[in-house]
């Protein structure tokens, strides 16, 4: 079955501007998270967002949003470009949010964002 | 201090050596996932554990959860296992989880 699809997969912008990325999940996930990865913090949690409500939010700022689709597809939006805000996004999915073996992640390939 | 510790940070191997890497966590956690990412990014999902062991092929994860300790074993390595690899905790919170990382562990396998 489909993975995990992130587009686009490379992006570069302007400071100031912003940038919508998406993601989707595997047929039948229900929950996406989302995840910045830069050299100096590593990866940090964003989002959760399970049946187009959003579960649980990351400590950033509120530049950084996201919505969830009823097809489970979701984005995530980061207004007034910073340069520290070039970093991997990588989103996962999951069938749901329990804890059982069948809750693992999946994750994407990642969207590479460059603030210049 | 971090909620999720590992070690070590950087790990060189000759191939077919036996490779621990470990992990300590500060927080309670409804499980405990170990990832492999290579370079260009892509994460894959090693294995999520909640007590005990689990094993896939060549690799071996341990948790004690009383100890909040984990650890990840690599026998017999290969360089196609040279990437990094990182420690993850899920943390159930009021509403909804999130995952708390740490900081890999990059591995080089030598021919």
């Amino acid at each position: 079955k489909a993975g995990v699809t992130q587009t686009p997969r490379y992006l570069i912008k302007t400071r100031g501007q912003q940038v919508t990325l998406s993601c989707s999940p595997i047929s039948g996930h229900r929950s996406v998270s989302w995840y910045q990865q830069t050299p100096g913090q590593g990866l940090q949690f964003l989002f959760e967002y399970f049946s187009e409500t959003q579960r649980n939010k990351g400590n950033f700022p509120g530049r950084f949003s996201g919505r969830q689709f009823s097809n489970s597809r979701s984005e995530m939006n980061v207004s007034t470009l910073e340069l520290g805000d070039s970093a991997l996004y990588l989103c996962a999915s999951r069938i749901g949010t329990g804890r059982g073996e069948d809750y693992g992640y999946t994750f994407g390939s990642g969207t590479r964002l460059t603030v210049v | 201090k971090n909620e999720v510790e590992q070690s070590p940070q950087n790990l060189t191997a000759q191939e077919g050596e036996f490779i621990t890497i470990n992990c300590s966590y500060s927080v309670g956690i409804s499980a405990l996932h170990w990832l492999q990412q290579h370079p260009g990014g892509g994460i894959v999902s090693l294995f999520m554990l909640s007590s005990g062991k689990k094993k896939h092929g060549r690799l071996i994860a341990t948790i004690n959860i009383q100890e909040k300790h984990s650890s990840l074993h690599i026998t017999a390595s290969h360089p196609r296992d040279s990437a990094v690899y990182i420690c993850a905790a899920r943390v159930a919170e009021t509403s909804g989880s999130r995952l708390t990382f740490g900081e890999g562990t990059q591995l080089t396998v030598n021919p």
